[in-house]
């Protein structure tokens, strides 16, 4: 079965500097897909990036950014010039291939932004 | 953009209630839809698959006879949380996946609903 594992529950960053929160994840699998989900306080889950399991580029949204190593399993996520409005809870998530859309979901990581 | 309703958002109800809980793509097709339940600070966990006309698959230890899901439409999935006990009380979310023949798919395969808050009193 897989697994994503976030190691950091809680992590901290100053408005304007760059913050990453860590994933890993375990599979047999060689096709997938890994995302990163933010859930503020509303609760709502919405996608900040993803990416795709055969391709060697780090996927980049904005400020947002991904160090994807295969061969390590690890997915992190760093965000450059924090802001108020990144404050939220952040989850890694894996998809296989072949899976329909089923999602396993990281213990997730709450990110406090300071001013 | 694809977007995916749930209703209601928050549910207030007595102990031995049942509690029925939609979920709706507003503008795809989804044939097949997921239920997560997530307690407070904690991570979405996987309940159940649900597919168009056909069961739904139940992810370990979760009790089919307690939560029935029932997708009758490629737009429409319910959760019916039966006989609803304190120990039911969490939040709970669907989302819906983009067939994979529409234009959608490509922009964000899998769409979640806002969740419904539900309380058992």
């Amino acid at each position: 079965a897989q697994t994503v594992t976030q190691s950091q529950p809680e992590m901290s960053v100053q408005e304007a500097e760059t913050v990453t929160l860590s994933c890993t994840y375990d599979t047999s699998e060689s096709d997938y897909y890994l995302f990163w989900y933010k859930q503020p306080p509303s609760r709502q889950m919405i996608l900040v990036i993803r990416q795709e399991a055969y391709k060697q580029q780090n996927a980049t949204e904005n400020r947002f950014s991904v160090n994807f190593q295969k061969a390590a399993k690890s997915f992190s996520l760093k965000i450059s010039d924090s802001q108020l409005g990144d404050a939220a809870m952040y989850f890694c998530a894996y998809r296989a291939g072949a899976s329909y859309g089923k999602l396993t979901f990281g213990q997730g990581t709450i990110l406090t932004v300071h001013p | 953009g694809a977007v995916v309703s749930q209703h209601p958002s928050r549910v207030i109800c007595k102990s031995g209630t049942s509690v029925k809980i939609e979920c709706r793509s507003l503008d795809f097709q989804a044939t097949t839809m997921f239920w997560y339940r997530q307690f407070p600070k904690q991570s979405l966990m996987l309940m159940a698959t649900s597919n168009e006309g056909s069961k739904a698959t139940y992810e370990q230890g979760v009790e089919k006879d307690k939560f029935l899901i029932n997708h009758a439409s490629l737009t429409l999935s319910t959760l019916t949380v039966t006989s609803a006990h304190p120990e039911d009380s969490s939040f709970y979310i669907c989302s819906a996946r983009v067939d994979r023949d529409s234009v959608l798919y490509s922009n964000q395969p899998q769409h979640f609903g806002d969740g419904t808050r539900l309380s058992i009193l």
